[in-house]
């Protein structure tokens, strides 16, 4: 069992709809969880944090984490066409040491 | 901002040739990562290091090393490149609490002919 498992893809979903991204994670201790949005030969770049149980927005995006379950997900609300990209789950456990999921490549269709 | 730089965003060798790859951080972080980044494998760990001086050993340390003589520069070397190290390299700091996210580079290309 891989220590981070996303949702396999693609996950495809229409412009204005909300998009649901699904991660769970092994390690109990995980203490911080994170999610990176990765266009097409580029680097990754943080959207969202969450340290604590229950829902963080910011924007279009809210982040979900449940430690009982070990899931955590990512909403995007009122998707677009730029929003497509590969986003990347990745939970901590020692101090700055992440373990990434394999990622779920999003498109939003116009 | 955080800056991570990387000195190549492209890089073609040949095989057997000793290849370097430096990052370089802003910030003063004690942690930096070396990752490949390959179609359907993911980000996979190569080596990390917590400090000067210090490493450790990722998931896929096998026909590469580190150096760290200085904070803001973590180096990659691959002593005799191979065609199946072909990949993206994707350097990462972060800070040294649990909370802190990793900010990467923007990643060398590297293809070995």
């Amino acid at each position: 069992q891989k220590e981070v498992e996303q949702n396999s893809g693609p996950l495809s979903v229409p412009e204005g709809a909300i998009a649901s991204l699904n991660c769970t994670y092994s390690d109990r201790g995980s203490q911080s969880f994170f999610w990176y949005r990765q266009y097409s030969g580029k680097s990754p770049e943080l959207i969202m944090f969450i340290y604590s149980n229950g829902d963080k927005e910011d924007g279009r995006f809210t982040a979900q984490l449940n430690k009982a379950s070990q899931y955590v997900s990512l909403l995007i609300r009122d998707s677009q066409p730029s929003d497509s990209a590969t986003y990347l789950c990745a939970v901590n456990t020692n101090a700055g040491k992440s373990t990434f999921g394999d990622g779920t490549t999003l498109t939003v269709k116009p | 901002d955080v800056k991570v730089t990387q000195s190549s965003r492209y890089l073609v060798k040949r095989t057997g040739e000793k290849v370097f790859l430096e990052c370089v951080q802003d910030m003063d972080h004690e942690n930096m990562f070396w990752y490949r980044q390959d179609p359907g494998l993911g980000l996979r760990l190569i080596y990390f290091s917590y400090d000067v001086k210090m490493k450790e050993k990722g998931d896929i340390p096998e026909g590469y090393s580190v150096s760290r003589e200085k904070k803001e520069r973590f180096s990659l070397i691959l002593e005799s490149a191979s065609t199946n190290q072909t990949s993206m390299y994707l350097c990462a700091s972060v800070g040294s609490g649990a909370q802190e996210t990793q900010y990467f580079g923007p990643g060398t290309r590297l293809l070995v002919l």
